[in-house]
């Protein structure tokens, strides 16, 4: 069964509104989880990195302001969109790890219409 | 820094035929490779993964793939493939030491019945 859980797995959502996905690993600790974005037909651009308790580490280009990402427990992180426009719109993909090599795995996506 | 080529977007393949699909990778450093696949509006799902030991790895769903590292490839194979097999497939490298996987840009596989 998954042992990374994404919710919601679509959502649609006026512009100027915000959205917030969450990602939980169901039976084991993540202490790193990262934050994807893929558009149609390309590959997974990672967003940010966070580290349970701390700040997140942002790719280059990506806006810390408009894409919040909490890592507040061992099991939960999200992603919150900001003030959302279309452009947003996007399918995005979390993963996580508990730090052993083989041991990533990822959630089911979000596809995210930002209308 | 690490970078992943794929150099095939898409490759069709009749139903029970073999297929290999490419994948080379650049890094000044040792990695892992990884090979993920995609089902349509669904998240990643790991086929395989080279760490250490034998160059020959085998996944799920039949796959196998073989790390080269004189030619810094990682291509994968299947010798039949099923309709079922259609999908997307990413071929992904992580630097010893590194958290981070960089994925290369997939290439999608249809099965023609």
């Amino acid at each position: 069964g998954a042992v990374v859980s994404q919710h919601p797995s679509r959502v649609i959502c006026k512009s100027g509104t915000s959205v917030k996905i969450e990602c939980r690993s169901l039976d084991f600790q993540a202490t790193t989880m990262f934050w994807y974005r893929q558009f149609p037909k390309q590959s997974l651009m990672l967003m940010a990195t966070s580290n349970e308790g701390s700040k997140a580490t942002y790719e280059q280009g990506v806006e810390k302001d408009k894409f919040l990402i909490n890592h507040a427990s061992l099991t939960l992180s999200t992603l919150t969109v900001t003030s959302a426009h279309p452009e947003d719109s996007s399918f995005y993909i979390c993963s996580a790890t508990g730090g052993a090599e083989e041991k990533l795995f990822f959630g089911s996506g979000t596809q995210l219409s930002v209308l | 820094a690490q970078s992943v080529t794929q150099l095939d977007s898409q490759v069709p393949v009749f139903e029970e035929a073999p297929v290999e699909l490419r994948c080379n990778y650049s890094s000044s450093v040792s990695v892992y490779l990884f090979w993920y696949v995609q089902y349509p509006n669904q998240g990643l799902q790991l086929l395989l993964k080279y760490l250490s030991g034998s160059t020959l790895v085998k996944g799920i769903n039949g796959f196998e793939a073989e790390f080269n590292k004189s030619q810094t490839s990682f291509h994968l194979r299947k010798p039949s493939v099923h309709i079922s097999d259609t999908a997307e497939y990413f071929c992904a490298v992580k630097n010893f030491g590194n958290e981070k996987l960089t994925f290369g840009t997939g290439t999608r596989l249809t099965i023609i019945p």
